[in-house]
């Protein structure tokens, strides 16, 4: 069975662009996180969909976006980026009809912007 | 007040060592617990979940004290293989929300 897959897997940008992530949930979840970790540091929650609605957001400026289509797939997107969102972007997945289920994590996408 | 917090670490141990991790969580309504592993440039995997009654796989014990709102997590007879980032995972009341703490460092040296 095939996890989580993210791509790309290296993405590298110059300010003011944006930059689109990618995401494709284990077969049969439904839910999907998306965390940001920058370089030395912990996982910051981003986003969080649900059967295709945004559950929560995390405490991030509105140029962070995203969106969960019909087959669960999401998309991050970050518009006019700054040097300071350089950071590996992780996509977690998870059932969301039971409690006490791990979450599956891609590789994630390693965003360096110039 | 952060939703889950953990201690700063890094902890350098030496092999052999016993080393103890602590977590504290802000919402009472929580359900679910979970510790992860996350290895240098690797993504988060699952160690081991917490149960109320705590729990134990091989040098790890887990253990929950929901009345002061604390997760635990012991690793005995250190390896250097042991040498991560154990981040403590929380799981919102309501929903499946899952709330990452920062991590703890962990070295151990021969």
């Amino acid at each position: 069975e095939a996890g989580v897959t993210q791509s790309p897997t290296h993405l590298i940008k110059t300010r003011g662009q944006q930059a689109t992530l990618r995401c494709s949930p284990i077969s049969g979840h439904t839910s999907v996180y998306w965390y940001q970790q920058a370089l030395g540091l912990g996982l910051q929650f981003l986003l969080w969909y649900d059967e295709g609605e945004e559950r929560n957001r995390g405490n991030f400026p509105p140029r962070f976006s995203g969106r969960q289509f019909p087959n669960y797939s999401s998309e991050l997107n970050v518009n006019a980026l700054e040097l300071e969102d350089s950071a590996l972007y992780l996509c977690a997945s998870s059932p969301s009809d039971r409690r006490n289920t791990e979450a599956f994590f891609g590789q994630g996408t390693r965003l360096t912007v110039v | 007040r952060k939703e889950v917090e953990q201690d700063p670490g890094p902890f350098n141990v030496p092999e052999g060592a016993t080393v103890a991790f602590n977590c504290t969580y802000s919402n009472s309504a929580s359900q679910s617990f979970f510790w992860y592993r996350q290895d240098c440039r690797k993504e988060p995997k699952l160690l081991m979940s917490v149960y109320s009654s705590g729990n134990e796989d091989g040098r790890f014990t887990a253990q929950l004290n929901r009345a002061s709102q604390y997760i635990s997590l012991l690793i005995r007879d250190s390896k250097l293989s042991d040498s991560a980032t154990y981040l403590c995972v929380v799981q919102g009341g309501g929903y499946n929300k899952l709330i990452f703490g920062a991590g703890t460092r962990l070295a151990v040296h021969p």
